[in-house]
């Protein structure tokens, strides 16, 4: 069966510092992943979104950027942090070859930026 | 427009109760709907798929009207544990591999 990891669950950072999100998934190939950022008592934004390795699309202008340097692996960065970045920051899969496109989430890591 | 509108609630039910809500959405195009709990300070988890024929899992049922462009949920004999927001989900046709939430129905089952 498939599992998607995120690490870390909770981050405490100061304005201006930098940002590395980790997202793994095992038990599939070659999964469209994707992270998404839920702020407090809002909805899920589309962030980043992605079909293969090194293959990127950004959904909004940010500061933030995304890299998939391997099939199962979807990180998430920043150079220097905002504090509007903070929130619920959620990385989901999907299988590349599904015609419905059920997308399944990790446990999510929750960025606070002070 | 909203791409994916919700009631946002809260829906306060009593236990052992039916309750229903539903979801628009404005992308006549999409073809693949969801609904998806999600539970205070953790991640959205697929409650079910939404067919066009409609569709039951125990005591939840999803409906599609595609005429009229909503879904709607349905849950019978509520359970203190269905207490949780529930996310309307739709596929951005024609991209279809990315999905747009709603904003979520909260509902409160009580005893």
């Amino acid at each position: 069966s498939q599992t998607i990891h995120q690490w870390p669950a909770t981050l405490v950072q100061p304005v201006g510092s930098p940002l590395s999100l980790e997202c793994t998934v095992e038990g599939t190939s070659n999964p469209n992943l994707y992270w998404y950022r839920q702020a407090a008592g809002r909805g899920l934004q589309l962030l980043f979104y992605s079909v293969g390795i090194g293959q990127i699309s950004s959904e909004v202008p940010q500061n933030l950027s995304a890299s998939r340097p391997q099939d199962r692996q979807f990180i998430l960065s920043s150079k220097k942090l905002l504090l509007s970045d903070s929130g619920f920051y959620l990385c989901a899969w999907s299988l590349a070859t599904s015609s419905y496109n059920e997308q399944f989430f990790g446990p999510g890591t929750r960025l606070t930026v002070l | 427009r909203k791409e994916v509108e919700q009631d946002p609630g809260p829906f306060n039910v009593p236990e052992g109760a039916t309750v229903a809500f539903n979801c628009t959405y404005s992308n006549s195009a999409s073809q693949s709907f969801f609904w998806y709990r999600q539970d205070c300070r953790k991640e959205p988890k697929l409650l079910m798929s939404v067919y066009s024929s409609g569709n039951e899992d125990g005591r939840f049922t999803a409906q599609l009207n595609r005429a009229s462009q909503y879904i709607s949920l349905l849950i019978r004999d509520s359970k203190l544990s269905d207490s949780a927001t529930y996310l309307c989900v739709v596929n951005r046709a024609p991209a279809g591999n990315k999905l747009t939430f709603g904003g979520g129905t909260r509902v409160l089952v009580k005893p």
